[in-house]
């Protein structure tokens, strides 16, 4: 079965740093792109990082540029999302997602998610 | 950036036809996907490259996409269809990827 876990989330004080965990299996890992989604309490999707299949070439929203960075472990079949100096406005689900590959840009297998709550 | 726009709300009764709408500038240009998400639950995808679907998506889902409109249109709308539908685009300017999501549309089965 293909399937995206992700884990890592929870509570962090402002300024805070946390590293996101997403765990693929059932598919050839290292032959996706892959993508991190968030979205905050009651609100839309929002886009955050992507990063191609060999981790050469990665994306990032320009609300994350600068602090959240984005690397994958093909050999571990793992893709992370390292969040630095962390914002209240950062409070979100965060899902890992897969590209789905065919130069569309669409993505095609979701994780179930994991909550960030960055508060004092 | 690339801007989607999205109706809060959209209701239909069982049965009928729902079309929810997805307005970009020159959108038709572009390669449009839309997700449903139900409460508490991540977003699947329903219709990637404008109108196709992947495997075990009914084909009550399809859509269209032409001019500054793309639509997902659900076809004999049920209970289980309720839920939030996101349009979303690939974007790039110079060498700057981005991936950009509509706002979302509560479908509202009444």
């Amino acid at each position: 079965e293909v399937q995206l876990v992700e884990s890592g989330g929870g509570l962090v004080q402002p300024g805070g740093s946390l590293r996101l965990s997403c765990a693929a299996s059932g598919f050839t890992f290292s032959s996706y792109w892959m993508h991190w989604v968030r979205q905050a309490p009651g609100k839309g999707l929002v886009w955050v990082s992507r990063i191609n299949s060999d981790g050469s070439s990665t994306s990032y929203a320009d609300s994350v540029k600068g602090r959240f960075t984005i690397s994958r472990d093909n050999a571990k079949n793992t893709l992370y999302l390292q969040m630095n100096s962390l914002r209240a406005e950062d409070t979100a689900v965060y899902y890992c997602a897969r590209d789905r590959g065919y130069g569309d840009y669409a993505f095609d297998i979701w994780g179930q998610g994991t909550m960030v709550t960055v508060s004092s | 950036s690339y801007v989607l726009t999205q109706p809060p709300s959209v209701s239909v009764a069982p049965g009928k036809t729902a079309r929810i709408t997805c307005g970009g500038n020159n959108i038709g240009s572009k390669s449009v996907h839309w997700y449903q998400q139900k409460p508490g639950q991540a977003p699947v995808l329903v219709v990637y490259d404008d109108s196709d679907r992947p495997s075990g998506i009914p084909e009550r889902f399809s859509g269209s996409n032409s001019g500054n409109t793309a639509t997902l249109t659900i076809s004999r709308v049920e209970a289980g269809d309720e839920a939030d539908y996101y349009c979303q685009v690939w974007d790039s300017i110079s060498d700057h990827f981005n991936w950009v999501f509509g706002g979302g549309t509560k479908l509202t089965v009444l």
